[in-house]
């Protein structure tokens, strides 16, 4: 069974459009994040979200939008995509109140904005 | 979260130990050492973690400097799949935050 899945792996869009990848996660955990890492191999926190609260990185674009129909998912929607929004997207999950907090990721959704 | 340094990269033979190293030294007390890694293609796995004592889990070793400003994570016998990146990465246990901050890394090649 996979733990947190992303759908869908690679997504190939225009300029302009509007998009949404999906994550689901199955362990039960109270919190998920999004996570990008870009062509330099650099991965950078987002979101970070549970029921209660949601901490976004204010280096976010307001074009991206994490959205959360239930505590098994968090949806990333981005708005007038750009070239430089190219780059694999991974979602992870975690159970607060872990004293180590591991995070388990998703297997990463591969955007590329022509 | 405290800043941590690595070597941007490190190569091991395969069966043979492999020793990645990493300073911390703003590290704070309440800061926990974690430690991930990415195979290609993969998206992040978590290895181990500590505070002030050594570590043992089925997949690696974390040894913790006594004053804690540095630490390794020690693989005891290289194989060809653990050629991945390799992060440490500091996180305060009272933080409000979530997040993982990553570094850099230590790309690890593991030779043949």
């Amino acid at each position: 069974d996979t733990a947190v899945s992303q759908t869908p792996k690679y997504l190939v869009t225009q300029m302009g459009n509007d998009k949404s990848i999906k994550c689901e996660q199955n362990l039960g955990h109270d919190t998920m994040y999004w996570y990008k890492q870009d062509s330099k191999k650099f991965l950078k926190i987002m979101f970070s979200y549970n029921n209660k609260e949601l901490i976004i990185n204010e280096t976010v674009p307001n074009r991206f939008s994490p959205k959360s129909p239930d505590k098994a998912h968090l949806n990333l929607h981005i708005n007038s995509l750009e070239l430089g929004d190219s780059a694999v997207y991974f979602c992870a999950s975690s159970q607060r109140g872990s004293s180590y907090n591991e995070q388990f990721f998703g297997p990463g959704t591969r955007l590329t904005v022509l | 979260d405290a800043k941590t340094t690595q070597p941007n990269s490190m190569e091991s033979n395969e069966e043979e130990p492999v020793h990645l190293p990493c300073n911390h030294s703003t590290i704070s007390g309440t800061d926990y050492i974690h430690w991930y890694r990415q195979l290609p293609s993969q998206g992040p796995e978590y290895v181990i973690h500590g505070l002030t004592s050594n570590v043992n889990n089925r997949m690696a070793s974390l040894a913790i400097a006594e004053d804690r400003k540095s630490s390794t994570l020690i693989l005891h016998r290289a194989t060809l799949r653990d050629a991945a990146v390799y992060y440490c990465i500091l996180r305060d246990v009272y933080g409000s935050a979530r997040q993982l901050t990553f570094g850099s890394g230590t790309q690890l090649t593991v030779l043949p």
